[in-house]
């Protein structure tokens, strides 16, 4: 079945570690996305990739970085720079381009927390 | 700049009845709106989406939504609630003349009670 599969499920970090979180996806999707949730603030783009090999900052972008190596794959790194990085991390695919009026497909999230 | 405002951070319904959870946006262009649901500790689900057309959106699980252009709502509805509805409910936009990105609400905790 086409989706979006993040790993690991749980993750733990001690303090000035840092962690690489893993999204594939077969949907062909060409736009790729990384959110962080917190409780009761919704969700924060914190990068965003619309094709290969080139990845925008979207509003939380500081102490994470990403990597668009090939279509299928968009990995997030919280970096030890990234001062509260316990949080539930939630990656997204969709079809890109201004006309498209495609939905975002969601993985089942990746939870990190620092000890 | 698009923004969501879900202004309930709490919905509570008895079983049986109807159940609203209210979504309010802002955008420069044309609105995409889309729902989304969450339980504990799972991604989001899509539910629904408005693009263009009528206004009356039908979705997955029995759920529906009204695209109110005066009002810049879009609220979601179920005729009769269901305890296993209980779960977290957001609320997107997306600018559809041009940006790539969607933009949340805080979303809606929506408790359906036996």
């Amino acid at each position: 079945d086409g989706g979006i599969t993040q790993s690991p499920k749980y993750l733990f970090r001690k303090e000035g570690q840092n962690v690489t979180l893993s999204c594939e996806q077969n949907l062909n999707h060409d736009a790729m996305y990384w959110y962080r949730q917190d409780p009761g603030q919704g969700l924060r783009l914190i990068y965003y990739s619309q094709i290969v090999n080139d990845f925008q900052k979207g509003d939380i972008a500081e102490g994470y970085s990403v990597s668009r190596e090939k279509k299928e794959s968009f990995p997030l790194t919280v970096t030890s720079a990234q001062k509260n990085p316990t949080a539930f991390y939630l990656c997204a695919s969709t079809t890109p381009g201004g006309g498209s009026t495609g939905e975002l497909f969601f993985g089942e999230g990746s939870r990190l927390t620092v000890l | 700049a698009q923004s969501v405002a879900q202004p309930e951070d709490q919905v509570n319904v008895a079983e049986g009845n109807p159940l609203t959870v209210k979504c309010t946006y802002s955008v420069s262009g044309n609105p995409y709106l889309f729902w989304y649901v969450q339980y504990p500790n799972r991604g989001l689900q899509f539910l629904l989406k408005y693009i263009t057309g009528d206004n009356l959106v039908k979705g997955s699980y029995g759920f529906e939504a009204e695209f109110n252009k005066s009002q810049t709502s879009f609220h979601l509805k179920k005729p009769s609630a269901l305890v296993s509805d209980s779960a977290l409910y957001f609320c997107a936009v997306r600018d559809g003349n041009y940006g790539q990105n969607f933009v949340f609400g805080p979303g809606t905790r929506l408790s359906v009670l036996p």
